[in-house]
């Protein structure tokens, strides 16, 4: 069975800092992962993902994360926090192929003070 | 990109009363959505996947009687809380999975919170 594990459940960072949010997942196939950031009362957005090929990928409002197999980890970075960034953030996997269910993390809230 | 509807965003009911929740692909067809559900400052499970022309499949644990799917065409699919009480309250978010272009990437609702007096 595939699981997620978000270490943090909140983070808190200045504006212009660096922010890191970390995944780790566990998988008996190669994973496809995923990051989804939610602002209030609000859906879910992709900011990135990784299928297969490089293992850094970027995504949109200037965040990437890194795919390491040998730490089971897929941490997402940006590296100077905005105001605007404040949300919360969700890691999630799926089996690869197809378009299976997504098995999401706990979720971190990300806070960015002045 | 692909647009996910999901009507209402908010509803308020009493309890004892059903309530439909639409999620309807925009600009692409989806024979397979899911349902999730939040609770607050809690992630999301994974209630059921819908599928067009045939039964949801639920996950372990969720009461399909008490959660009815209905995803009667490829842009369609309809969850109703039947007999809903106060614990039926949460956050339901439905999404559907790219059917071209990006693939592997599953397009959000805006969800629909619900509030059962």
């Amino acid at each position: 069975a595939q699981s997620v594990t978000q270490l943090g459940s909140h983070v808190s960072v200045s504006e212009g800092a660096l922010v890191l949010l970390r995944c780790n997942y566990s998988s008996s196939v190669p994973p496809y992962l995923f990051w989804y950031v939610q602002y209030p009362n609000q859906g879910l957005q992709l900011l990135l993902k990784y299928t297969t090929g490089a293992t850094l990928v970027k995504g949109i409002n200037g965040f990437e994360a890194e795919f390491k197999k040998s730490e089971t980890s897929f941490h997402l970075t940006k590296p100077s926090a905005h105001m605007s960034d404040a949300a919360e953030y969700f890691c999630a996997v799926s089996e690869t192929g197809g378009y299976n269910k997504l098995i999401f993390g706990a979720g971190t809230r990300l806070a960015v003070h002045p | 990109g692909a647009v996910v509807s999901q009507h209402p965003s908010r509803v308020i009911c009493k309890s004892g009363t059903s309530v439909k929740i639409e999620c309807r692909s925009l600009d692409f067809q989806a024979t397979t959505m899911f349902w999730y559900r939040q609770f607050p400052k809690k992630s999301l499970m994974l209630m059921a996947t819908s599928n067009e022309g045939s039964k949801a499949t639920y996950e372990q644990g969720v009461e399909k009687d008490k959660f009815l799917i209905n995803h009667a065409s490829l842009t369609l699919s309809t969850l109703t809380v039947t007999s809903a009480h106060p614990e039926d309250s949460s956050f339901y978010i439905c999404s559907a999975p790219s059917t071209s272009g990006i693939k592997n990437i599953q397009y959000f609702g805006a969800g629909t919170r619900l509030s059962v007096l």
